[in-house]
């Protein structure tokens, strides 16, 4: 079955940077794109970005475009996301979501269980 | 930017029809998808494509999108249907992704 783990929760002090890591297994890896989607506490579900995981092409949020890379390793089936520069208002659950297929307008019907990253001095 | 505006909250009795709206300018052009997020939990994807239900998400879910909004109906709501409510959309202008706000579902 489709599986999405993520790495573990981090903690950063303002001006770091996190990559956090999200491995897929029970499907083909490079037939899909994934999207980073990130939840402050107690706030909406917010995009960041998007991979096609198949010729590595990205786009990403206009708000985190100058912040944020994604990457993916298909010998590992994983994707990547670095978030640099990090401030406490970057203090979130981070998602990864697997695109159903290429089209950017597809579903996200896979979840990763969200990794925690806290900004703190 | 393009926005979807979602109702911060909807209350229903148990059994009763939850009916949790999603507006935006032309959204009828768009595919619409609907995630539900319990508490400490990752999204389900519970409606794609305006209406269509992935496996193992009940009939009682069901969708539809026209014009200016796009709509989750939940008939016979249960306890277990308490959660936060998401739709989504590609913005082809942007080639963002964009979220609602999110509807929490209370169950009386």
């Amino acid at each position: 079955q489709v599986q999405l783990v993520q790495s573990g929760p981090e903690v950063r002090k303002p001006g770091a940077s996190v990559k956090i890591s999200c491995k897929a297994s029970g499907y083909s890896f490079t037939s899909f794109a994934m999207h980073w989607v990130r939840q402050a506490p107690g706030q909406r579900l917010e995009w960041m970005g998007y991979i096609n995981a198949g010729n590595g092409d990205t786009k990403y949020s206009q708000r985190f475009q100058d912040r944020v890379s994604i990457t993916r390793d298909t010998s590992a089936g994983t994707v990547h996301m670095e978030v640099s520069s990090l401030r406490s208002e970057d203090t979130a659950i981070y998602f990864c979501a697997r695109n159903n297929g290429y089209y950017y307008g597809a579903p996200a019907d896979y979840w990763g269980q969200g990794t925690l990253v806290t900004v703190s001095s | 930017s393009y926005v979807l505006t979602q109702s911060p909250s909807v209350s229903v009795a148990p059994g009763q029809t939850a009916t949790i709206t999603c507006g935006g300018d032309n959204i009828g052009r768009k595919s619409v998808h609907w995630y539900q997020q319990k508490p400490g939990q990752a999204p389900v994807l519970v409606i794609y494509y305006h209406s269509d239900r992935p496996s193992g998400i009940p009939e009682r879910f069901s969708g539809s999108n026209s014009a200016n909004t796009a709509t989750l109906t939940i008939t016979r709501v249960e306890a277990g249907d308490e959660a936060d409510y998401y739709c989504h959309v590609w913005d082809t202008t942007t080639d963002h992704v964009v979220f609602g706000g999110g509807t929490k579902l209370t169950v009386l």
